[in-house]
């Protein structure tokens, strides 16, 4: 299976500040028909996770302009240009390249 | 407005067994693939399960290969996970989620499932 590794998984951040997460994946995510199947969800307290970022770079419909996603092949970046008190919450990556999909652990971001 | 409402979560015995249901509207549901995704208390997100629109690609966890079972009734809108031979770590809610690009876009508000004795 593909071990999907983010960093950090704690990151205390000052609101108005840049954020910035880390995802790496043990194998290429390169997929044969030329995509690369790497997502970002975020998981605010008490609700079901939500899909911010799709094949790396693209947002979803919602998601603020505040998040970008970036990366190739095994090494992947979600940032947030500016935090805002609704940020805060659980982020997880997840390649979905490879069967069976698999999540990284999770990069809980607090206000400091 | 795309909505995906799973049930049968409740507590059952180590080696029991348990059916969950996803029923969805607001979407063409039979035309496309989807996701069950499990959270332990307190962790991560662990994917479960996936089906294509006619239920002939079907994808599995190792950890539940051989116990979970994936189906789909088009007809009926809803995704199903049947459950066997139970363990404590089984233990957590259970989303179902439309997939979209690849990965889980859409989900539902999850159903606890607890195994204990």
């Amino acid at each position: 299976d593909v071990v999907m590794t983010q960093s950090p998984l704690s990151l205390p951040v000052t609101l108005g500040q840049p954020a910035s997460i880390s995802c790496r994946s043990s194998q290429s995510l390169v997929y044969s028909d030329g995509n690369t199947y790497l997502n970002w969800f975020q998981q605010r307290p008490g609700q079901s996770p939500r899909r911010l970022i799709y094949r790396v770079s693209n947002r979803d419909s919602g998601v603020p302009d505040r998040f970008s996603g970036s990366g190739s092949g095994t090494d992947f970046t979600l940032k947030i240009s500016r935090v805002e008190a609704e940020d805060i919450g659980v982020y997880y990556c997840m390649q979905g390249s490879h069967w069976p999909y698999t999540f990284g652990q999770g990069t809980k971001l607090e206000i400091k | 407005e795309v909505q995906l409402m799973e049930s049968g979560g409740v507590l059952v015995q180590p080696g029991g067994s348990l059916r969950l249901s996803c029923a969805a509207s607001g979407f063409s549901f039979s035309t496309y693939w989807m996701n069950w995704v499990r959270q332990t208390p307190g962790k991560g997100l662990v994917w479960v399960s996936i089906i294509n629109p006619d239920g002939t690609k079907i994808g599995y966890a190792d950890s539940v290969k051989g116990r979970f079972t994936i189906s789909r009734d088009n007809a009926m809108n809803t995704v199903y996970l049947q459950m066997n031979s139970l363990r404590v770590d089984d233990t957590g809610v259970y989303y179902c989620a439309r997939d979209i690009a690849g990965s889980p876009e859409n989900w539902g508000q999850g159903t606890l499932v607890t195994v204990s004795s």
